[in-house]
C-alpha cells in the first residue's frame, strides 16, 4: 500500500514569511496529491490538489508543487498569516485501495 | 447545512461495551470512507463504500469492527468489545463517484474509552 511521509511536524514562522511543507510517497502509481488543512476542533479541508500530469498549481497564497520522479510533493505558502495556522496534511491516493493514505501533519503557528 | 453529518460528536464509555456510529453524506455522494484519527497524527484509513458495497478494509479494522452502509445512504460503524486503544476520532468522508474527487468530511465522533 501507499505510504506518505510528511515533515516537518511542527513550523513556527513570523506573519508574512512563506512556509514550505515537504511529503514523501512510495507508490509510483499513485496520481492524485490533496492538502487538507484542520483548524483545532474542526473538520480537515481541502486547500489545494494536483493531478500527477502537471508539476505545479497555484491559488492565491497557496501552490503545490510534485516531482513524480523523486516520489515528493510540497506546500508552499506565502505571505502567511495568523489564520493560516492549522495543522495540515498532505495524502495520496492509494491506487490499490482507492482511498487517500495521509501523512502525520505539520502543525504551522504563523506569529503576529 | 448539507455537509456531512455525523452522530453522536462525543461518545464516552466503559471498556468492553459497544458503540455505534453514524454518518449521512452528502446526498449525491457515493463514495463513503471511515478514518481514524489519533492525537497528532493524520486520518487513518478504515474502510470504504460504493455504494452499499464494502469495497476496501483496511487491516486496522480488527473482527470488533464491522461499518455497513445500507440503501448505499447513511453508514454505521459499530466497535464491538471497546478498548482504551479504540480511544480516536472517527472522521466519515464522502467524494462524488470519481476517484480523485475531493473529500468531505464530518465534524467526527469522538470516542473515548475509560
Amino acid at each position: 500500500g501507499e505510504n506518505v511521509e510528511q515533515h516537518p511536524s511542527t513550523l513556527s514562522v513570523q506573519e508574512g514569511d512563506s512556509a514550505v511543507i515537504k511529503c514523501t510517497y512510495s507508490d509510483s502509481a499513485s496520481n492524485y496529491f490533496p492538502w487538507y488543512k484542520q483548524e483545532l476542533g474542526k473538520r480537515p479541508q481541502l486547500i489545494i490538489d494536483i493531478r500527477s500530469n502537471v508539476g505545479e498549481k497555484k491559488d492565491q497564497r497557496i501552490a503545490v508543487t510534485l516531482n513524480k520522479t523523486a516520489k515528493h510533493f510540497s506546500l508552499h505558502i506565502t505571505e502567511t498569516q495568523p489564520e493560516d495556522s492549522a495543522v495540515y496534511f498532505c495524502a495520496a491516493l492509494d491506487t490499490g485501495r482507492r482511498a487517500l493514505t495521509f501523512g502525520s501533519g505539520t502543525r504551522l503557528q504563523v506569529q503576529p | 447545512d448539507t455537509g456531512v453529518s455525523q452522530d453522536p460528536r462525543h461518545k464516552i464509555t466503559k471498556r468492553g461495551q459497544n458503540v455505534t456510529f453514524r454518518c449521512d453524506p452528502i446526498s449525491e455522494h457515493n463514495r463513503l470512507y471511515w478514518y481514524r484519527q489519533t492525537l497528532g497524527q493524520g486520518p487513518e484509513f478504515l474502510t470504504y463504500f460504493q455504494n452499499e458495497a464494502q469495497l476496501e478494509k483496511s487491516r486496522l479494522l480488527s473482527d470488533r469492527f464491522s461499518a455497513e452502509r445500507p440503501k448505499g445512504s447513511f453508514s454505521t460503524l459499530e466497535i464491538q468489545r471497546t478498548e482504551q486503544g479504540d480511544s480516536a476520532m472517527y472522521l466519515c468522508a464522502s467524494s462524488s463517484s470519481i476517484p480523485t474527487g475531493e473529500l468531505f468530511f464530518g465534524e467526527g465522533s469522538r470516542l473515548t474509552v475509560l
